[in-house]
């Protein structure tokens, strides 16, 4: 069966400093994946998704970056954080775009 | 562009009494759709799904959903909730595309 993980589960980071969240499914192939921020009672803001190494697509213009360097991982990054940054990652995978996606646990980012 | 309503922020309802949220998107064609469940501390999971047929739709732990094309409505029912259904709800809508998620409701049971 397939897996998915997230870490770290939390973490606390001060403003300016860089980030890197990981995200790595197991049990598939050439998944679909997804980061998304949720915050309370505004949903699921849909981040990045790739439907294959190296492509990327953003959906969301901000301070954050993603790459995908093998076929079940998937990074979410940022240079320098911003107060505004603060929130829970998913990460998410499907087996196509517009078919359910299987989320993680998430990793709630605090930005001081 | 695409969007998602689910008119209800927060529910709060007594142990049996029944369920009905509603989720309604903006956009025609085809569309699959789809309500998750986030309980307190755990993942977001698949209650259902819909793609074709049916238009009644059942899930998980006696949840159900009913798509109405002309209305552009995915409502999700319960009978009889229990304590244990206290959770966020969220639907979410497709059209070849990733999901659009709405903002969720918040299903409080009471005893």
């Amino acid at each position: 069966s397939q897996t998915i993980h997230q870490w770290p589960a939390t973490l606390v980071q001060p403003v300016g400093s860089p980030l890197s969240l990981e995200c790595t499914v197991e049990g598939t192939s050439n998944p679909n994946l997804y980061w998304y921020r949720q915050a309370a009672g505004r949903g699921l803001q849909l981040l990045f998704y790739s439907v294959g190494i190296g492509q990327i697509s953003s959906e969301v213009p901000q301070n954050l970056s993603a790459s995908r360097p093998q076929d079940r991982q998937f990074i979410l990054s940022s240079k320098k954080l911003l107060l505004s940054d603060s929130g829970f990652y998913l990460c998410a995978w499907s087996v196509k775009l517009a078919y359910e996606q299987y989320f993680g646990p998430g990793t709630r980012l605090t930005v001081t | 562009a695409q969007s998602v309503s689910q008119h209800n922020h927060h529910v709060i309802l007594s142990e049996a009494a029944s369920l009905e949220l509603g989720c309604n998107y903006s956009y025609g064609g085809t569309v699959n759709l789809f309500w998750y469940v986030q309980y307190p501390g755990q993942h977001l999971q698949l209650l259902l799904k819909y793609f074709s047929g049916d238009p009644l739709v059942k899930g998980i732990k006696g949840f159900e959903a009913e798509f109405i094309k002309s209305k552009f409505s995915f409502n999700l029912r319960k009978p009889s909730v229990q304590w244990s259904d206290t959770a966020e709800y969220f639907c979410a809508v497709s059209r070849n595309t990733p999901l659009v998620f709405g903002k969720g409701t918040r299903l409080s049971v009471i005893a």
